[in-house]
């Protein structure tokens, strides 16, 4: 079945951009819109945004100007790249997909998410 | 922007029928799914589309939304249903999620 596998740094600095990879095995990265979703610690999900293999994507408003989420159809991976990283950035970040090719959301499909804080 | 509500927190004893519920407005309208969180691990999806079951989620399980209210049951919560519960629908062309139910079954 379809597994995800998220990488990437666990500590960035304030100001800087944070950068996570979501490796995709077990099936294609086409045909769904593949979703990115945080969350702080001790708090609820947030999602950040889904991108196609089209390159069409969407992203939740309030983090718009800061994030940009793109697909490689070559090494079957998803990647978030999130600008200008605070404190507020501090969460557990995970790739989703949804349960249908047709969907933008109900995910059936979780990485095991990767903690990334964000601090000096 | 569209918001769904849940309440912080239901607790029932083990064989009860827990019932945790998600406003929004006209999430009837939609479709509304839920995902069980345990502590330490991803969100698990139990329910979409308002009623249906994810192959190997147990029938102890059952959804139901109408009007402004979707509500996830659990017939006879046993320990192992101890988790958070989050809602989710799509509302103002984003995914939205609700903040949260922390069931308790002692």
């Amino acid at each position: 079945q379809v597994q995800l596998q998220e990488s990437g740094p666990g500590l960035v600095k304030p100001s800087e951009t944070l950068s996570l990879t979501c490796t995709v095995s077990g099936g294609s990265v086409n045909n769904y819109y593949w979703s990115w979703i945080r969350q702080p610690p001790g708090k609820g999900l947030q999602w950040i945004g889904y991108v196609y293999h089209s390159g069409v994507t969407n992203y939740y408003p309030s983090l718009k100007s800061r994030v940009t989420i793109s697909l490689d159809t070559s090494r079957n991976q998803l990647s978030l790249r999130l600008s200008s990283v605070t404190a507020a950035d501090t969460a557990v970040y995970y790739c989703a997909r949804p349960y249908s090719g047709t969907s933008y959301d109900t995910f059936d499909v979780w990485g095991q998410g990767t903690m990334v804080t964000v601090s000096s | 922007s569209y918001e769904l509500t849940q309440p912080p927190s239901v607790s029932v004893s083990p064989g009860q029928t827990a019932s945790l519920t998600c406003s929004g407005d006209k999430l009837g309208d939609r479709y509304a799914c839920w995902y069980q969180q345990r502590p330490g691990q991803s969100p698990v999806l139990v329910i979409y589309q308002d009623t249906q079951r994810p192959s190997g989620i147990p029938e102890r399980f059952s959804g139901s939304n109408s009007g402004n209210t979707a509500t996830l049951t659990i017939s006879g919560a046993q320990p192992m249903d101890e988790a958070d519960y989050y809602c989710q629908a799509w509302g103002s062309s984003t995914v939205v999620f609700g903040g949260g139910t922390k069931l308790t079954v002692l």
